[in-house]
């Protein structure tokens, strides 16, 4: 157990919905990191908060945004949602904001967009 | 910019064979290397780090891997595996000034009885 819990665990929706993945960090850990994992593209890195601040945005779509909350735990808002958003959403969380700092994985959210 | 290279997308190899998984990286500046691996249905847990000190680092579970900075190269070996080995294994880099981790596309290991 990472000490990274990820809700929910899976979400099957439909094209044009938009859904809301929740991410709550080890104890004591400032930094969360979202990834999209999908067979074609393997780990994709998306947006890095720390400590409540946008740090680093990777290869985010406009239609996906993310907040870290004042208690660290973090949501990916997913909208207008298509077929290739399906894939496996990984939450990690750190100590610090990088350098020196593991990341600690959550088991992730399966979205299926049928 | 930075990029993490995994050559072999599958790897086959038989049980209690040895094994090596090639990782190389491209940057300007000095690295912080890293070996995940993710079991079916899991996140990923991490393997070994290497921060500085000894290029030769061991982690979990018997394996090793060695940095080489002149050939940008982390590899992961384990002198005889085992079938629970049997996972996917993702090689991640961050520079020592930067905060964004970069992941290779991940070797399939299938350990073969």
């Amino acid at each position: 157990d990472s000490g990274v819990t990820q809700t929910p665990k899976h979400l099957i929706t439909a094209t044009g919905q938009r859904v809301t993945l929740r991410c709550s960090p080890r104890s004591g850990d400032l930094s969360v990191y979202w990834y999209q994992q999908s067979l074609d593209q393997g780990l994709q890195f998306l947006i890095q908060y720390y400590n409540g601040e946008e740090r680093a945005k990777g290869n985010i779509l406009e239609r996906f945004s993310a907040q870290q909350f004042p208690d660290l735990h973090s949501e990916l808002n997913l909208s207008s949602l298509e077929l290739g958003d399906s894939a496996l959403y990984f939450c990690a969380s750190s100590v610090t904001a990088g350098v020196g700092g593991e990341l600690f994985f959550g088991e992730g959210s399966r979205l299926t967009v049928l | 910019a930075q990029s993490v290279t995994q050559l072999d997308s599958q790897v086959p190899v038989f049980e209690e064979a040895p094994v090596e998984l090639r990782c190389n990286y491209s940057s300007s500046v000095s690295v912080y290397l890293f070996w995940y691996v993710q079991y079916p249905n899991q996140g990923l847990q991490l393997l070994l780090k290497y921060l500085s000190g000894s290029t030769l680092v061991k982690g979990i579970n018997g394996f090793e891997a060695e940095f080489n900075k002149s050939q940008t190269s982390f590899h992961l070996r384990k002198p005889s595996v085992h079938i629970s080995d049997t996972a996917e294994y993702f090689c991640a880099v961050i520079e020592n000034t930067g905060n964004q981790f970069y992941f290779g596309t991940g070797t399939s290991l299938t350990v073969i009885p």
